[in-house]
């Protein structure tokens, strides 16, 4: 069974503060997407990251494939309010279902 | 053009009973999935169709059923309603069966409680 455990499950910090999510597995993955879901809302992709080492930023985030495409992290540099919400990764196994496999995702609290 | 759309919103039903959640993809995309998303938890992959066949299931029990019709839309049953299966049901269109670096659209999720 394929399993990504995300962590921390809550991150609470001040405008102006860098961050760090972390998603690991012991299973590999054909790719890794990153979603941000607001509440009422269903998840919006961020980022697809598919070749191990691939490093991709959108503008204050920063998405890394680990190596060994088993593992993933997400950076963000000076934290906005805006950056609140839920934060969830989501693998893709190697056979055609369409299947993504999801962490419980960060929620990340950011106050002004 | 308008994005994935689900119907109800929001539904309140009591145990024992029976539940269709509504779904219709982004004009042009042939493949649904339908998730399951639990309070704190991320969501999980109950069903996948595409261009009308079954292409995937999750681990869920015979009670909870989906089919997808010839205009793409589609509906999940869900049978003999438990407390545990209150949670924000969601449905995802693509384009096609599942690449890779295929792009996944959500819809706004039905909110289902079970009393």
């Amino acid at each position: 069974t394929q399993l990504l455990e995300q962590s921390p499950q809550f991150l609470s910090i001040q405008e102006g503060e860098n961050l760090t999510v972390y998603c690991n597995s012991s299973s590999v993955f054909s790719s890794l997407q990153w979603y941000r879901q607001e509440p009422g809302e269903g998840p919006v992709l961020l980022v697809t990251v598919v070749t191990g080492g691939e490093v991709k930023k959108l503008k204050r985030l920063t998405f890394q494939f680990g190596d060994a495409r088993k593992d993933s992290s997400l950076h963000i540099t000076a934290a906005q309010p805006g950056d609140t919400g839920l934060y969830l990764c989501a693998g893709a196994g190697s056979s055609n279902t369409g299947k993504l496999i999801f962490g419980q995702g960060t929620t990340l609290q950011v106050k002004p | 053009d308008a994005g994935v759309t689900q119907s109800p919103t929001h539904l309140i039903k009591t145990r024992g009973q029976q539940v269709t959640l509504r779904c219709s993809p982004i004009s042009g995309h042939k493949s649904v999935s339908w998730y399951q998303q639990v309070l704190g938890q991320g969501p999980q992959f109950i069903f996948q169709y595409y261009e009308k066949e079954e292409r995937g299931r999750g681990n869920f029990p015979d009670r909870f059923s989906a089919r997808q019709f010839p205009n793409y839309s589609s509906e999940l049953n869900v049978n003999a309603l438990l407390l545990g299966d209150s949670a924000l049901y969601l449905c995802a269109s693509r384009h096609g069966p599942g690449a890779t670096n295929e792009k996944l659209f959500f819809g706004s999720g039905t909110q289902l409680s079970v009393l």
